[in-house]
């Protein structure tokens, strides 16, 4: 069965400091994958989504970027964070299960930035 | 491109009752419409989905009502129970692609659903 993961679970890091968050996808191949954002207690902005390999595309101008080095792979980073960054970031695949199309969520990362 | 709009943005109920969310979606071409329960702290959970070739869907006590003339759509919950309670998010989207962003969803700003004992 399809699985997605996600770490770390929850991360502190200073303002300046660099971003990675990792999101890999089991079970199923050649998914669309995305990155929301969730700020607290509102709902879902998509950063990035990702057909294919290499393949990305931004939603909104921010500080961050996205990468899929690998099929099942996608990585949302940061050069240089700001407080602004502060949320809930979800990674979701899309894909087919049981025969249909649709998406589903991994558990996401809290990023606090102090 | 696509609008959607959920209400209410907060929803209280008494266990038992049931409760019901509707959303509104602008794009006609939208064939595709499901719902996430997210509870504190974690990912949003599919919980239901409907297809535009059909007008209601059922699993046990969640059913979605899905109105293609008037282009809205409703999640109804029956005998609620507390741990019903989380913020339900609805989106649509035209789900007959595979890769492309013509088949990304798009997202109701959800409704905080809270079950009191």
């Amino acid at each position: 069965s399809q699985t997605i993961h996600q770490w770390p679970a929850t991360l502190v890091q200073p303002v300046g400091s660099p971003l990675s968050l990792e999101c890999t996808v089991e079970g199923t191949s050649n998914p669309n994958l995305y990155w929301y954002r969730q700020a607290a207690g509102r709902g879902l902005q998509l950063l990035f989504y990702s057909v294919g390999i290499g393949q990305i595309s931004s939603e909104v101008p921010q500080n961050l970027s996205a990468s899929r080095p690998q099929d099942r792979q996608f990585i949302l980073s940061s050069k240089k964070l700001l407080l602004s960054d502060s949320g809930f970031y979800l990674c979701a695949w899309r894909g087919y299960r049981d025969g249909q199309e649709t998406q589903y969520f991994g558990p996401g990362t809290r990023l606090l930035v102090l | 491109g696509e609008n959607v709009e959920q209400h209410p943005s907060t929803l209280s109920v008494q266990e038992g009752d049931s409760a019901v969310i509707k959303c509104t979606y602008s794009d006609s071409a939208s064939n595709y419409f499901p719902w996430y329960k997210q509870e504190l702290g974690k990912g949003p959970q599919l919980i239901i989905d409907i297809r535009s070739n059909v007008g209601e869907k059922k699993d046990q006590r969640i059913a979605v009502t899905l109105n293609k003339t008037a282009k809205h759509f409703s999640l109804h919950i029956t005998e609620t129970q507390p741990e019903d309670s989380a913020v339900y998010f609805c989106a649509a989207s035209p789900g007959s692609h595979y890769g492309g962003s013509q088949g990304n969803l798009i997202f109701g700003k959800g409704t905080k659903l809270s079950v009191k004992p």
